[in-house]
């Protein structure tokens, strides 16, 4: 089994809708929570990141964590057509790891927002 | 502006030949990473490196290599040994030292294919 499970998709919804991505883990030092967005062909940028359990909100954007349930989800309000890219989640325990602050990367999944 | 560079953008092997990847950085990281990117697969960490001179295995090391001669460059070549190179390979770096969530910046990544 993956540290990190993550829905592949693809996930394809109608322009502003509400977007649901998910992911599961199961080592529970994981501490950092990431979201990465990924255009065709580039390399991944962040999204937005949060510390422990909680949400956090940016624009369109909210990252919640829920580490009793060891979930994390990321929702994208008013869907645009420019959000269609794959989101990777990504994780880490704290403090400097012997791992050199080594990242967990989920699957990604792929999201498309259609006209 | 800051951003990491990565060379080629596309490049094609016959089977038994060394190829080297280049990355280089002007944000002043420590750390830098190379990750491959396989469909299905998410990002698995190859190599990285916090401090010139110095660098560890990922998780998948076999068949690469690297070298960390200054702070700015990261080159990876993938040699002979490595059985499936085909994939888009990822070069990112880190401000290193925080015990916070690491974040990455990544290159606009290198997609190898061998023939």
């Amino acid at each position: 089994q993956k540290e990190v499970e993550q829905d592949p998709g693809p996930l394809s919804v109608p322009e502003g809708a509400i977007v649901s991505l998910n992911c599961t883990y199961s080592n529970s030092a994981f501490q950092y929570f990431m979201w990465y967005r990924q255009y065709s062909r580039k390399g991944p940028e962040l999204l937005m990141y949060t510390y422990s359990s909680g949400n956090k909100e940016d624009g369109r954007f909210t990252a919640q964590v829920d580490k009793s349930s060891k979930y994390i989800s990321l929702f994208i309000r008013d869907s645009q057509p420019s959000d269609s890219a794959t989101y990777l989640c990504a994780m880490k325990g704290g403090g400097l790891t012997g791992g050199g602050n080594k990242l967990t990367f989920g699957t990604g999944t792929q999201l498309k927002v259609e006209l | 502006d800051g951003g990491i560079t990565q060379s080629p953008k596309y490049l094609f092997r016959k089977e038994g030949q060394n190829v080297t990847l280049s990355c280089e950085q002007n944000l002043n990281h420590d750390a830098m990473y190379w990750y491959r990117q396989d469909p299905g697969q998410g990002l698995r960490l190859i190599y990285y490196s916090q401090i010139v001179n110095d660098f560890q295995k990922g998780d998948i090391a076999e068949g690469y290599s690297v070298s960390r001669e200054k702070k700015e460059s990261f080159p990876l070549t993938v040699t002979s040994a490595q059985k499936n190179p085909t994939a888009f390979y990822l070069c990112a770096s880190s401000i290193l030292g925080s015990s916070g969530a690491n974040v990455l910046t990544f290159g606009a990544g290198s997609r190898l294919t061998v023939l």
